[in-house]
């Protein structure tokens, strides 16, 4: 099992770009999830799915959509970059979401917008 | 007030040492909870659940007091290994997907 994998690893955009972050997963998981992670900060949810076809937002979902078309992909795309969105991009999956299950996360994208 | 507060940290301890790491929640609802250890430029992993009864995990244990909302782990006889980041999370009820994360706390234990 690759496990959660993300690409690209790094991105450099300028303000105004759109780009969509990979995210894909090998475990059958139903529930995936994508956070940012900002110094200071912690991690704050951005968007999440409980199955294919089902999307929901989260914490912070301004300037970010997603679908989720099939179980092992679950891609997030920013529409119009902004410097505020220069973070480290973490996307997670989990079985079924429910409490106590172990989320998983992939190695993550660092993103700059400048 | 943020919903999940660590230690700020950082903690720099010896080899050998105790180290213990508290975090409090204000959601009364918060249901379940987890530390999840995070190293330099990687991804969160988990490290423990947290249990109304407590629970021990070889040199780790965490401990969780509803009534004071308050989580605590603990790690004895620190290693150069356990240098990281370490991670409080809760989940609430009623949000069964949505994981709550505090900043977290930065241990570096030196030789």
């Amino acid at each position: 099992n690759a496990g959660v994998t993300q690409t690209p690893k790094f991105q450099v955009l300028k303000t105004g770009q759109s780009m969509t972050l990979q995210c894909a997963q090998d475990m059958n998981h139903e529930y995936m999830s994508w956070y940012r992670q900002d110094p200071g900060m912690g991690l704050r949810l951005i968007h999440y799915s409980v199955g294919a076809g089902i999307t929901d937002q989260g914490e912070v979902p301004n300037g970010y959509n997603v679908s989720r078309s099939t179980t092992e992909d679950f891609p997030l795309r920013l529409l119009s970059a902004a410097p505020s969105q220069t973070s480290v991009y973490f996307c997670a999956s989990s079985y079924s979401g429910m409490a106590g299950e172990t989320q998983y996360f992939g190695p993550g994208t660092r993103l700059l917008v400048l | 007030r943020k919903e999940v507060e660590q230690d700020p940290g950082p903690f720099n301890v010896p080899e050998g040492a105790t180290v213990a790491f508290n975090c409090t929640y204000s959601n009364s609802a918060s249901q379940s909870f987890f530390w999840y250890r995070q190293d330099c430029r990687k991804e969160p992993k988990l490290l423990m659940s947290v249990y109304s009864s407590g629970n021990e995990d070889g040199r780790f244990t965490a401990q969780l007091n509803r009534a004071s909302q308050y989580i605590s782990l603990l790690i004895r006889d620190s290693k150069l290994s356990d240098s990281a980041t370490y991670l409080c999370v809760a989940r609430t009820r009623g949000s069964n997907y949505k994981l709550t994360f505090g900043k977290g706390t930065l241990l570096t234990v030196n030789p």
